[in-house]
């Protein structure tokens, strides 16, 4: 059994530009999630996918997107790059079924994007 | 709307000791709480899910526990051991959605 994987590692951009950050989740698991932390607090909900599509969202602008391929694996896009997105992005899988009891998530190692 | 906070911020203690770690949250309408282990720089790992019908939960040295009706849980660590040195934190998994709302963490640092 494959454990949640994310790339790349380490990521620095400049403020306006436009990064995509990647997720293969954990063998068998229908459902990503992807989280902000920044640098000292906990992570923060960005968006959730069940089966492609987007199934729930966070406090966060719409240059916040993503993607979910047939596969399960994941993309996380953030466009015009501000300071304050400096942070690590962490996604995690898990399986679920509609009206069943929510399953353990499965975190990955994270992306650290720096901003500058 | 769903808070969560984690009581202390930091705690540093000599090997050995036991130790107890606490999470308060606003609302009782959980699915369930989770607490995790960050090392520096790194993901998270799930150490212990306590369900909301549950009461506690045990994995070795680790114990945690939930007050639903209080809005509290406790993580009691036996026998600490320097490679406990991580920052512990606690979430909720709120909504229909996998949700998880964390509260900022504890730093912990057990000196040899």
């Amino acid at each position: 059994e494959t454990g949640v994987t994310q790339s790349p590692t380490h990521l620095i951009k400049t403020r306006g530009q436009q990064v995509t950050l990647r997720c293969s989740s954990q063998s068998g698991h229908n459902t990503v999630s992807w989280y902000q932390q920044a640098l000292g607090q906990g992570p923060q909900f960005i968006f959730q996918y069940y089966r492609e599509e987007e199934n729930g969202r966070g406090n966060f602008p719409p240059r916040f997107s993503g993607l979910q391929f047939p596969n399960y694996s994941s993309e996380l896009n953030v466009n015009a790059l501000e300071l304050d997105d400096s942070a690590l992005y962490l996604c995690a899988s898990s399986s679920q079924t509609r009206g069943g009891l929510p399953d353990t998530q499965y975190f990955g190692p994270g992306t650290r994007l720096t901003v500058l | 709307k769903q808070e969560v906070t984690q009581i202390p911020a930091a705690l540093s203690v000599p090997e050995g000791e036991n130790l107890v770690l606490n999470c308060s949250f606003t609302d009782s309408a959980i699915y369930n709480l989770q607490w995790f282990r960050q090392d520096p720089g790194k993901g998270l790992t799930s150490l212990l899910l306590i369900q909301s019908s549950q009461r506690e939960q045990t994995s070795g040295r680790l114990n945690a526990s939930l007050d639903k009706s209080s809005g509290r849980s406790t993580l009691y660590i036996a026998a600490s051991q320097p490679g406990d040195s991580a920052t512990y934190l606690c979430a909720v998994e709120v909504g229909h959605v996998q949700k998880l709302v964390f509260g900022q963490g504890t730093r912990l640092t057990i000196n040899p």
